[in-house]
């Protein structure tokens, strides 16, 4: 069984530049939730896609979009980079909504805007 | 607005004694529970979970215990042993979204 993976592990931008940030979910799953974890925080819901649409969004501006792919992976854009942009981008998977809700997390990636 | 509360930063635990972990919620349409352990540059890891329909369920030495009058539950550890030392985050979801809420963490520190 493979686990849930997330690409880059590090990432240096500038405020103003734009981001893209991978996942690729563990077999079986079939839907991705993307969280931000700022420095001394819980992670915090930006949203989940389920059957290639975002199905809900936490308190997160439009500027944070995503898609999922057929294969269930996914992709977390950011626009405007901001300097508080800065954090732990974790994605999340699991099976759909009323069959499981334990959400299985990969290792994070760690965007620094500069 | 913190709707997952975990008011203790951290604890400091001898190895072999018991660690207990608080988490408080304010959301009554919260009807699923779960732990999370997080060690340093790792996602956090599924630990436990309880449903609302329950007040305790165990797995090993980790044990959650679910008061819904008070709006709290907590994580048991016994023993507690040197590799559990990480942080370990509380978090809620209902059933009728996606969203995990989270609480700040505890700092859980096994000492030999």
């Amino acid at each position: 069984e493979t686990g849930v993976t997330q690409s880059p592990t590090h990432l240096i931008k500038t405020r103003g530049q734009q981001v893209t940030l991978r996942c690729s979910s563990q077999s079986g799953h079939n839907t991705v939730s993307w969280y931000q974890q700022a420095l001394g925080q819980g992670p915090q819901f930006i949203f989940p896609y389920y059957r290639e649409e975002e199905n809900g969004r936490g308190n997160f501006p439009p500027r944070f979009s995503g898609l999922q792919f057929p294969n269930y992976s996914s992709e977390l854009n950011v626009n405007a980079l901001e300097l508080d942009d800065s954090a732990l981008y974790l994605c999340a998977s699991s099976l759909e909504r009323g069959r499981s809700y334990e959400q299985y997390f990969g290792p994070g990636t760690r965007l620094t805007v500069t | 607005d913190q709707q997952v509360k975990q008011n203790s930063p951290s604890l400091s635990v001898q190895e072999g004694r018991i660690s207990i972990l608080n988490c408080d919620y304010t959301n009554s349409m919260f009807d699923y529970f779960l732990w999370y352990k997080k060690y340093p540059a790792e996602g956090p890891t599924f630990l436990i979970s309880i449903s609302s329909i329950k007040d305790k369920n165990e797995d090993g030495r980790f044990t959650v215990f679910l008061n819904k009058s008070a709006k709290h539950l907590s994580l048991h550890i016994v023993p507690s042993q040197p590799g559990d030392s990480a942080v370990y985050f509380c978090a809620a979801i209902s059933n009728s979204g996606y969203a995990l809420n989270f609480g700040k963490g505890t700092s859980l520190l096994v000492t030999p």
